[in-house]
């Protein structure tokens, strides 16, 4: 099993839809959690850390279940500007090694 | 500024040269990485960096080699490299915590012939 482990997609939606993805880890030690967002052939964004308590950033929200092990992120309102890869990142209590899910691609179509 | 710079932006070399990659960042950060990242791949990681030393090696091949020369500096030496080893290289840096929000450069997009 993947330590981290992401549907690689795509899913294209129409713009305005919300859209939700889901990431499971298997390390229980891993401490900090976080989405990227990468664009074709650039760098990976960080888009935002994920609190236990849960995090909203605008038209972005993001989950953590510890109990069942898995992050999700949530978009609202699609934009065209959102098509991108998400990718999410865990990384274990004191150590430097974030772990990569392969990333979802999602596609927002006009 | 959350801003990690990287040069080249983009690198040609032939499998006998030896080249140099580099990365910037002022923000305090005391933990660097470099990742390498093939294409529809997420990032691997290769190296990092902690305060200055190097704590994790990926069992990367030495025709890789880091260097740390201050606590805003890493480079990565090239030499004698393959042509699969053509990727994006990405440098990252974070708080020296453990689990912090890495930050990344723009990467350099290398090209071995």
């Amino acid at each position: 099993r993947k330590e981290v482990e992401q549907d690689p997609g795509p899913f294209n939606v129409p713009e305005g839809a919300t859209v939700a993805f889901n990431c499971t880890y298997s390390n229980s030690a891993s401490q900090s959690f976080f989405w990227y967002r990468q664009d074709c052939r650039k760098e990976p964004k960080l888009l935002m850390s994920v609190y236990s308590s849960g995090n909203e950033d605008g038209r972005f929200t993001a989950q953590l279940n510890r109990a069942s092990q898995y992050i999700s992120l949530l978009i609202r309102d699609s934009k065209l500007s959102d098509s991108a890869t998400y990718l999410c990142v865990v990384a274990p209590l004191g150590t430097y090694k974030y772990i990569f899910g392969t990333g979802t691609r999602l596609k927002v179509l006009a | 500024d959350t801003e990690v710079t990287q040069t080249p932006k983009h690198l040609v070399m032939g499998m006998t040269n030896k080249k140099s990659l580099k990365c910037e960042q002022h923000m305090g950060h005391r933990a660097m990485y470099w990742y390498k990242q093939k294409a529809k791949k997420p990032p691997e990681l290769m190296f990092v960096y902690s305060y200055e030393k190097l704590s994790i090696n990926e069992s990367v091949p030495s025709r890789f080699s880091p260097e740390c020369p201050n606590s805003s500096l890493l480079n990565l030496h090239l030499h004698a490299l393959q042509p699969e080893d053509s990727a994006l290289y990405l440098c990252a840096s974070s708080q020296a915590n453990g689990g912090a929000e890495a930050f990344f450069g723009q990467g350099t997009r290398l090209t071995v012939v």
